[in-house]
């Protein structure tokens, strides 16, 4: 069975920092793309970045290139978001999802990052 | 990149059918047929029902169809039965390798 913990979640002011992080397990990680997809209280579902298997390829939500930084560890099976300069806008629920021939296959439970002063 | 629009909700009675649009541009529905659909109960994950269009995964109902037209892209659900109640949410890849979700539809079985 397939599970994403995502981690590190927290209360921030605005232009401070986080990092996310999210282990995976199930499945072989090192061969998967993997994406974070982020969910304001109420709203939609937004993507804001994703990394190809070997880190080679990062792509970037345009209202947080600059600011956030997706990375990982294939030895260790885990994806991280290193969140910087961040915006009351930037509150959401933030998923690790895996993702592979343009689509999301598997999500974790979110973790929730909330930007306030 | 703007958000794909979807209607805010969409209400059915159990054994209709419903039709739920996605409308989007030449940059990123009228571009690819990497187009999915995830659906969204409250306080939980979303999980993936549609990719590729309309290509359901492994243990999704057959009731769930989508489709595609141009810009628009179309997600049916026939025979609705009361566990549909969600929320929908599609998605599509973009001209700038980045991926466009809508603003999802909150769906009422009546």
């Amino acid at each position: 069975e397939v599970q994403l913990a995502e981690s590190g979640g927290n209360l921030v002011r605005p232009g401070g920092s986080l990092r996310l992080s999210c282990a995976a397990s199930g499945l072989p990680f090192s061969t998967d793309w993997m994406t974070w997809v982020r969910q304001a209280p109420g709203k939609g579902l937004e993507w804001v970045a994703n990394i190809a298997p070997d880190s080679k390829i990062t792509n970037y939500l345009e209202s947080v290139r600059g600011r956030f930084t997706i990375s990982r560890d294939n030895a260790k099976k885990s994806l991280y978001l290193q969140m910087n300069s961040l915006r009351v806008e930037d509150t959401s629920l933030y998923y690790c999802v895996t993702h592979n021939n343009w689509r999301f296959d598997y999500w974790g439970q979110g973790t929730l990052v909330t930007v306030s002063s | 990149q703007s958000a794909l629009t979807q209607p805010a909700s969409v209400s059915g009675s159990p054994g209709q059918s419903i039709t739920i649009s996605c409308t989007g541009t030449s940059s990123d529905i009228g571009a690819y047929n990497y187009i999915s659909w995830y659906q969204q109960h409250p306080g939980k994950a979303p999980k993936l029902i549609i990719h590729d269009v309309g290509v359901r995964p492994s243990g999704v109902s057959s009731r769930f169809s989508g489709s595609k037209s141009g810009n628009t892209a179309s997600l049916t659900i026939s025979g609705l039965q009361t566990e549909d109640e969600a929320d929908y949410h599609c998605t599509s890849y973009t001209t700038r390798y980045t991926y466009v979700f809508g603003g999802g539809t909150k769906l009422t079985v009546l």
